[in-house]
């Protein structure tokens, strides 16, 4: 059973671009959890969805951030118009059911030049 | 949402026991308590978690006070591999809310040879 896949590892953009963050859930997990890392930093919740549906996003900036997990595919995190504050580590993690254990990827490094 | 309280950082010689703790005198009756590490350049890793009795795994165990006030986490033999950041973290098992993980500052473990 393969882990929690995200891709790519390391994503350089310049600024204005946009970036895109794909995460493939453990086998049979419907939960997926998206957390961003800024450097020297605790990570930090930003969106749960579950398939096709956003559950709880209070932790998504309220502009250019957007999480999609459709029934087919693995889940985005897109990031519109990427600014160097946007540099940081994000992290996704799957989980069967709701208040069980998750299960997180190795993270995609997004670096903005 | 109930907070923790861990120490910056601990250090311990290889193959020795190591025992970190964790304050949490906000807990509420429903929350379980969870031990995630992370090591260098690496997502999260679940350690352990428990709600009110004592817990053993492969990993580790976790100690959990009377009052639930405080848990401390028990690696029985540290090795080189165990240096990591350490989360203690409190996570509801409403159904009715979105499980999400808030991660604070962690106690930086150092094992030395």
């Amino acid at each position: 059973n393969a882990g929690v896949m995200q891709n790519p590892r390391h994503l350089v953009r310049r600024r204005g671009q946009e970036a895109r963050l794909r995460c493939s859930p453990m086998k049979g997990h419907s939960h997926v959890y998206w957390y961003r890392q800024l450097p020297e930093e605790g990570l930090k919740f930003m969106v749960y969805l579950q398939k096709e549906n956003i559950i709880d996003e209070s932790g998504m900036p309220k502009e250019r951030f957007s999480a999609e997990f459709p029934k087919e595919g693995p889940s985005i995190l897109r990031i519109q118009q990427v600014v160097r504050g946007d540099s940081a580590a994000y992290f996704c993690a799957s989980s069967p059911l709701p208040g069980t254990e998750a299960f997180f990827g190795q993270g995609t490094r997004l670096t903005v030049v | 949402d109930a907070k923790t309280t861990q120490p910056n950082s601990m250090e311990s010689n290889e193959e020795e026991p190591v025992h970190l703790p964790c304050n949490h005198s906000t807990i509420s009756g429903t929350d379980y308590i969870h031990w995630y590490r992370q090591l260098p350049s690496q997502g999260p890793e679940y350690v352990i978690h428990g709600l009110t009795s004592n817990v053993n795994n492969r990993m580790a165990s976790l100690a959990i006070a009377e009052d639930r006030k405080s848990s401390t986490l028990i690696l029985h033999r540290a090795t080189l591999r165990d240096a990591a950041v350490y989360y203690c973290i409190l996570s509801p098992i409403s159904s009715g809310s979105a499980r999400q993980l808030t991660f604070g500052s962690g106690t930086q473990l150092t094992v030395l040879p």
